[in-house]
């Protein structure tokens, strides 16, 4: 079947801008997963959401960032005002049922290039 | 806090030699464990869980609570081995990625 899909694979936007980036998870997976990769480094954790709610959004630098997820499928992070330092590789994943020991699938990612 | 650390960021072994990739975590809890690959252009994928005590691709990985360590190990590393490796705890923390090269 289909894996975790990620659209665009790739943005370049100005500073200032608002932008949103999307996810389409694993059919019938019930947790969504989004982190954010910086060069050279791991994933970071920004927020996971069991079914339509935030699980927890403990990742989310600030207030600038938000995501949802409507309908319990796909998921929409939302970055309002970008700035240079949101420039990254934004990754989207889903597990089965979301428990801690679930398998993560994860999309290609979209690279946000903010100038 | 909860925190993964790889101390490596590259490691380059000779085909055939064995390979070591290390992963030490902080968690006061009883930890769930996952290596992540990641193959040139492919996207990040599982490579084996501590829960399922499995060895995929000649891979294996021991849980040591003591030292609270998850080191991945393979007795012969291949060509096709070469990718970034993520040491993961409890879903969410990753940590910075040991790029393992495995030389002709």
């Amino acid at each position: 079947g289909a894996g975790v899909s990620q659209t665009p694979s790739n943005k370049v936007t100005e500073k200032g801008k608002y932008v949103e980036l999307r996810c389409d998870p694993i059919s019938g997976h019930t947790a969504l997963y989004w982190y954010r990769q910086s060069l050279g480094q791991g994933p970071e954790f920004l927020i996971y959401f069991q079914g339509t709610g935030a699980a927890d959004d403990s990742g989310l630098p600030n207030d600038r960032f938000f995501a949802v997820r409507p309908e319990g499928s796909v998921s929409t992070l939302k970055i309002q005002r970008t700035e240079r330092g949101d420039s990254a590789v934004y990754l989207c994943a889903s597990s089965e049922l979301g428990y801690r020991a679930d398998t993560q699938y994860f999309g290609p990612g979209t690279r946000l290039t903010v100038l | 806090a909860q925190r993964v650390t790889q101390p490596e960021k590259l490691l380059s072994v000779f085909k055939g030699a064995p390979v070591e990739l290390k992963c030490n975590y902080s968690y006061s809890g009883s930890p769930e464990l996952f290596w992540y690959v990641q193959y040139s252009r492919q996207r990040l994928q599982l490579l084996l869980r501590h829960i399922s005590r499995e060895s995929i691709k000649g891979f294996t990985a021991d849980l040591n609570k003591g030292e609270t360590s998850f080191h991945l190990k393979k007795p012969f590393a291949q060509e096709e081995d070469s990718a970034m490796y993520y040491c993961a705890l409890n879903q969410f923390y990753f940590g910075t990625g040991t790029s393992l090269t495995v030389i002709p």
